[in-house]
């Protein structure tokens, strides 16, 4: 299973929304989908599991959707503090955690 | 709360070996599937191995299967990664990972291996 993501990379403005895509080379279960964050300089941070399940103390400006091979990471209200790279990653027993390349988003 | 650090990068030269450790608190590290994770610099995440509840479960990347080793110690709640017959392809920051369910949901900070002569 490859995850491709796109764009590569989006400049937008405060108060924007952002659409991330996630497309899987083959139909996957939601349940194995996650989302991650990393800022300049600091580890990834997990956003949404099982593909739209924010994870603890994640604003509400950020949510998943999706299924089958096709998955969005949406940001609604980009603030500053959003400027980072997003990676999804599924989980595949039998190979490990398989990451997408990565947005970067740019405010 | 839970907290993971790494230790143990540096600089070593190529067919040299290293090992990393990852110290937990704030949780059992035996009750837990724990990931490494790295990061070449400027570059995306790649996943590395995976050690199991059942520690007889342990997975790795194609990359570095044969040459890297995961490995957990219940009295120090610490998990380790040694390299062995390290290539400058290996640089990178390395992240250990706890995993819940099919994700992980915290990460260590990273620790900088960089392999040069």
């Amino acid at each position: 299973i490859v995850l491709t993501q796109s764009p590569g990379t989006m400049s937008l403005s405060p108060g924007e929304r952002a659409a991330l895509s996630c497309r899987a080379s083959q139909r996957v279960s939601g349940a194995a989908l996650a989302w991650y964050q990393q800022r300049p300089g600091q580890a990834p941070r997990l956003l949404i599991s099982m593909a739209s399940n924010r994870a603890t103390d994640i604003p509400d400006r950020f949510s998943g959707s999706g299924s089958g091979a096709d998955f969005t990471l949406t940001i609604g209200g980009l603030e500053s503090e959003d400027s980072a790279v997003y990676y999804c990653q599924y989980y595949d027993m039998s190979v490990g955690l398989i990451f997408g390349g990565g947005t970067r988003v740019e405010i | 709360q839970v907290e993971l650090v790494e230790s143990g990068g540096g600089v070593v030269q190529p067919g040299r070996s290293l090992r990393l450790s990852c110290t937990a608190s704030g949780f059992n590290l035996s009750f837990y599937g724990m990931h490494w994770v790295r990061q070449a610099p400027g570059k995306g995440l790649e996943w590395v191995a995976v050690i199991g509840v059942d520690e007889s479960h342990k997975n790795y990347g194609d990359s570095v299967k044969g040459r890297f080793t995961v490995s957990r110690d219940k009295p120090s709640n610490t998990l380790f990664l040694q390299l062995n017959s390290l290539t400058v392809e290996d640089t990178a920051t390395y992240y250990c990972a706890r995993e819940k369910g099919l994700f992980v949901d915290y990460w260590g900070q990273g620790a900088l291996v960089t392999v040069s002569s």
